[in-house]
C-alpha cells in the first residue's frame, strides 16, 4: 500500500518565520503535489514536481516555494509566513504512466494544519 | 476559474437511505473523474473513480454515474450509514498533469 507521510500533523509559527513542511512517499512516484485546503474552496494546488529538481507552479504558488532533492521527498516552504497561510496542507503523490496518469488516484497523506499567528 | 464544481456545500440524509452527491465540469477534455472522502483532520482518501468511456461504476454501497452530454457526475451512496458522515470531493483530470478538485459536499448522515 502506498504511504505519504507528512512530517507533522499541527504546526504554530508565527508570521514573518520561514516554515518547512515536508512530504515523503515510499512508492517510487515520480509526480508529488502540495495542496491546500480551506473552508468553501476545496484543494487549490500550489505546486506540483514531475521529477527530482523539476517543478511547476500551480493555481495559487505566491508566497511558496518549493524543493525536490530526492524522488521520495517534496518539500513546501513559506518563505515569510503571513497569517493567510494558515490552512490545512496537504500532500499527495501518483506514478507517471505516460500520458496524462493513465487513470488512476493520487494518494494523499494526512495533512498538515497550519497555524500562522 | 473552477473546472470541477460542487454546488451543495451540504447534506444531510436519514441513516438507511440514499445519498446524492453531485459534481459538474467544465472542461469536455476531462476523460477521468474520481471522488474522495475526507475525514476532519486526515487527508482525503481516494473512493471510485469512473473514465469517459463508462457511464456508471459500481463499487458495493458507492455507484458514481457520468452524464458526458451534461458534463455531469454523481456519486450514490445507498445504504447511507453514519461512517459516511464526511466530506466527500470530486475531482477530473485529463492529459495534462494536473487533477481539478470540487469545493466539496459535506455529508451528514443522521442516525
Amino acid at each position: 500500500d502506498v504511504k505519504v507521510t507528512q512530517s507533522s500533523r499541527y504546526l504554530v509559527k508565527r508570521t514573518g518565520e520561514k516554515v518547512f513542511l515536508e512530504c515523503v512517499q515510499d512508492m517510487d512516484h515520480e509526480n508529488m503535489f502540495w495542496y491546500r485546503q480551506d473552508p468553501g474552496l476545496g484543494l487549490r494546488l500550489i505546486y506540483f514536481s514531475y521529477d527530482v529538481k523539476m517543478k511547476e507552479k500551480g493555481d495559487i504558488p505566491e508566497g511558496y516555494s518549493v524543493s525536490r532533492e530526492k524522488k521520495e521527498r517534496f518539500s513546501l516552504i513559506l518563505e515569510s509566513a503571513s497569517t493567510n497561510q494558515t490552512s490545512m496542507y496537504l500532500c499527495a503523490s501518483i506514478k507517471n504512466k505516460g500520458l496524462g496518469y493513465s487513470n488512476q488516484p493520487q494518494h494523499f497523506g494526512d495533512g498538515t494544519r497550519l497555524s500562522i499567528l | 476559474d473552477q473546472q470541477v464544481k460542487q454546488n451543495s456545500p451540504s447534506l444531510s440524509v436519514q441513516e438507511g437511505r440514499i445519498s446524492i452527491l453531485n459534481c459538474d465540469y467544465t472542461n469536455s477534455m476531462f476523460d477521468y473523474f474520481l471522488w474522495y472522502k475526507k475525514y476532519p483532520a486526515e487527508g482525503p482518501t481516494f473512493l471510485i473513480s469512473i473514465s469517459s468511456i463508462k457511464d456508471k461504476n459500481e463499487d458495493g454501497r458507492f455507484t458514481v454515474f457520468l452524464n458526458k452530454s451534461a458534463k455531469h457526475l454523481s456519486l450514490h451512496i445507498v445504504p447511507s450509514q453514519p461512517g459516511d458522515s464526511a466530506v466527500y470531493f470530486c475531482a477530473a483530470s485529463g492529459t495534462g498533469n494536473q487533477f481539478y478538485f470540487g469545493t466539496g459536499t459535506s455529508l451528514t448522515v443522521i442516525p
